[in-house]
């Protein structure tokens, strides 16, 4: 899988929209763009993903450059219940093999009152 | 979404003991689950991936006679901490995933965390 790379620490003020960017410039045409959150002590948490065109769910928006060497993950409205460790991922999408998931250091988003 | 439960949520234990951490599927079959381990401030590292009815596949430095997995059904993996030390102590994760293909996520536990006193 494709290596990211991730700031190791963001802060956001609450109500405001955090972009976390992740830079994955040796990614392959078909490795897919993943993002994980990792609330403390919890296991991680499924945001989104995406291969070529921008995504939107009830949680957040992908953002991914033409070019695919760059995304940014977008939280509209950031609360303090977001503030965790956001992991950038790359891989491959399909087959049992692709499930397994490679993570980084990430980065620290910390939401302020 | 799918859901993966596993149990116990916290564990501690004597050293030189055995403790067992399940890992269920609960709304979906999976025939490969991993296992994760994370140590204080630190990212998660695979440790093993399990394949249902058949040997466990195991990182390179993760010992395979200490770190006893066993997929026996579709929902069901477990990871066997035998003889646990004080080093072992950690915060074990497993994740499962739907069978199919292209980008499909993988849904993680809530983490085990072990303290071998």
């Amino acid at each position: 899988d494709a290596k990211t790379t991730q700031p190791p620490s963001m802060d956001c003020a609450e109500g405001r929209a955090a972009n976390l960017p992740c830079n994955h410039s040796t990614i392959s045409g078909n490795e897919y763009v993943y993002w994980y959150r990792q609330i403390h002590s919890q296991g991680p948490q499924y945001i989104i993903h995406g291969l070529k065109n921008n995504e939107t769910n009830e949680m957040a928006s992908l953002i991914i450059t033409e070019d695919r060497k760059s995304s940014t993950l977008i939280l509209p409205h950031a609360t303090l219940r977001d503030t965790a460790v956001y992991y950038c991922i790359v891989r491959v999408g399909s087959g049992a093999g692709s499930y397994q998931l490679t993570f980084g250091k990430g980065t620290k988003l910390s939401v302020i009152p | 979404g799918a859901v993966v439960s596993q149990h116990p949520s916290r564990v501690i234990c004597k050293s030189g003991t055995s403790v067992k951490i399940e890992c269920r599927s609960l709304d979906f079959q999976a025939t490969t689950m991993f296992w994760y381990r994370q140590f204080p401030k630190q990212s998660l590292m695979l440790m093993a991936t399990s394949n249902e009815g058949s040997k466990a596949t195991y990182e390179q430095g993760v010992e395979k006679d200490k770190f006893l997995i066993n997929h026996a059904s579709l929902t069901l993996s477990t990871l066997t901490v035998t003889s646990a030390h004080p080093e072992d102590s950690s915060f074990y994760i497993c994740s499962a995933s739907r069978g199919g293909s292209g980008g499909t996520e993988a849904f993680f536990g809530q983490g085990t965390r072990l303290t071998v006193v």
